[in-house]
């Protein structure tokens, strides 16, 4: 039973141009989700997150959509660089338990 | 300011050996959760340590233990340890009631043989 599913296990997009990963969830629960990048030999990077009550956080490159009544959440990077290339890792959180966590798309920009 | 540290990076153990891993949070932090992150999988929670107490468990047997120093450092034990406990075993800090934001330590990999 995954609470949190990432459909894609890769993405491969062209530098420069927009990166978008999807994650959706069953759990109404959740009152934050997360995005993470995970390098390898490496513990996962927080990158940004969203408040449920939200629909839109933005920070520099990376904005967060939330679709609740889709229970539906996407990642976009804008412009894609090289140095983004990694795993990324949605999760949702509900207090006081754990993050509960996606398998991960695996983004390659190409160039 | 350092983040959080984990050792150590790499442990070979055979089966129904037991095993200690070591968590530092990040300066500030007060709560400590454990992951284990199995080869193509995301991570899943173990469970959450606050105040020296277990604040959450995940759905991980009693094989799975662990305790929290005033310090605020953690240990995650594993006995009987079965080869299907070969993962990466990640630890994550934040503060208390803000578990939404946890920082990942690089995480200790176990191989069991």
């Amino acid at each position: 039973d995954q609470q949190v599913k990432q459909n894609s296990p890769s993405l491969s997009v062209q530098e420069g141009r927009i990166s978008i990963l999807n994650c959706d969830y069953t759990n109404s629960m959740f009152d934050y989700f997360l995005w993470y990048k995970k390098y390898p030999a490496e513990g996962p990077t927080f990158l940004i997150s969203i408040s449920s009550i939200k629909d839109k956080n933005e920070d520099g490159r990376f904005t967060v959509f939330l679709n609740k009544s889709a229970k539906h959440l996407s990642l976009h990077i804008v412009p894609s660089q090289p140095g983004d290339s990694a795993v990324y890792f949605c999760a949702g959180s509900s207090r006081p338990d754990g993050l509960t966590f996606g398998k991960g798309t695996h983004l390659i920009i190409q160039p | 300011d350092a983040g959080v540290t984990q050792s150590p990076t790499h442990l070979i153990k055979t089966r129904g050996q037991q095993v200690t891993l070591r968590c530092s949070p990040k300066s500030g932090h007060d709560t400590v959760s454990w992951y284990q992150q199995a080869l193509g999988q995301g991570p899943q929670f173990i469970f959450q340590y606050y105040e020296e107490e277990e604040r959450q468990r995940g759905n991980f047997p009693d094989r799975f233990s662990g305790h929290q120093f005033p310090n605020y450092s953690s240990e995650l034990n594993v006995n009987a340890l079965l080869l299907g406990d070969s993962a990466l075993y990640l630890c994550a800090s934040s503060l208390v009631d803000r578990e939404g934001t946890q920082y990942f330590g690089p995480g200790t990999r176990l191989l069991v043989l």
